[in-house]
């Protein structure tokens, strides 16, 4: 089982929609989560950290973690085509873990 | 502050030859990481550092790969021989012990020939 583990997608929805990005882990006592956005040959750069259960907003970004489940979740409203990209679930114990990605593409 | 700087930000090389990548972390982080990112394995750790020491070098996949800190500002991670399936872009991040969030170099695209 891998540490970090995301649907790989491509994942597609209209402009204006709702995109939900999932993610799981298998380290119990995880303590950080981060989502990373990458732009195609651009580095990763985070948008959102969340460290207690529940819901965190910014903007237009909602990240939800859940640990009994050891689930974490990024929700973007109003996808926009700017948020076209792939979505890095990471997790921080003693060091950062990444998933495989999540590719999204907001199409016009 | 410039970020996370990394050098060459492209890499061609011809098997067997030595690579040697380098990254100045941002001033005043105490952590260093190199991560390795391909579309069959993704973005892999491959060494970290806190205040110049390695940590934890188990992602380093072979004793041709080789990481040094000499100083808070400056790393080095070298490969050689080099090999094709070492192209890849390389990554370096740095972050503070009381912040856990990486902020990541624009990367070097290695190719190996």
């Amino acid at each position: 089982q891998k540490e970090v583990e995301q649907n790989s997608g491509p994942l597609s929805v209209p402009e204006g929609a709702i995109a939900s990005l999932n993610c799981t882990y298998s380290d119990r006592v995880s303590q950080s989560f981060f989502w990373y956005r990458q732009y195609s040959g651009k580095s990763p750069e985070l948008i959102m950290s969340i460290y207690s259960n529940g819901d965190k907003e910014d903007g237009r970004f909602t990240a939800q973690l859940n640990k009994a489940s050891q689930y974490v979740s990024l929700l973007i409203r109003d996808s926009q085509p700017s948020d076209s990209a792939t979505y890095l679930c990471a997790v921080n114990n003693n060091d950062m873990r990444f998933g495989a990605g999540t590719r999204l593409t907001v199409k016009p | 502050d410039a970020g996370v700087i990394q050098s060459p930000r492209h890499e061609v090389t011809e098997m067997g030859q030595e690579v040697t990548l380098r990254c100045k972390p941002i001033s005043g982080h105490d952590y260093l990481f190199w991560y390795r990112q391909t579309m069959m394995r993704g973005l892999e750790l491959l060494i970290y550092f806190n205040n110049n020491v390695p940590i934890d070098d188990s992602g380093m996949p072979e004793d041709r790969f080789s990481a040094k800190m000499p100083n808070a500002s400056f790393s080095t991670l070298k490969i050689q021989p080099s090999e094709p399936r070492d192209s890849a872009v390389y990554f370096c991040a740095s972050t503070w012990g009381g912040e856990n969030i990486q902020y990541f170099g624009a990367g070097t695209r290695l190719s190996v020939l």
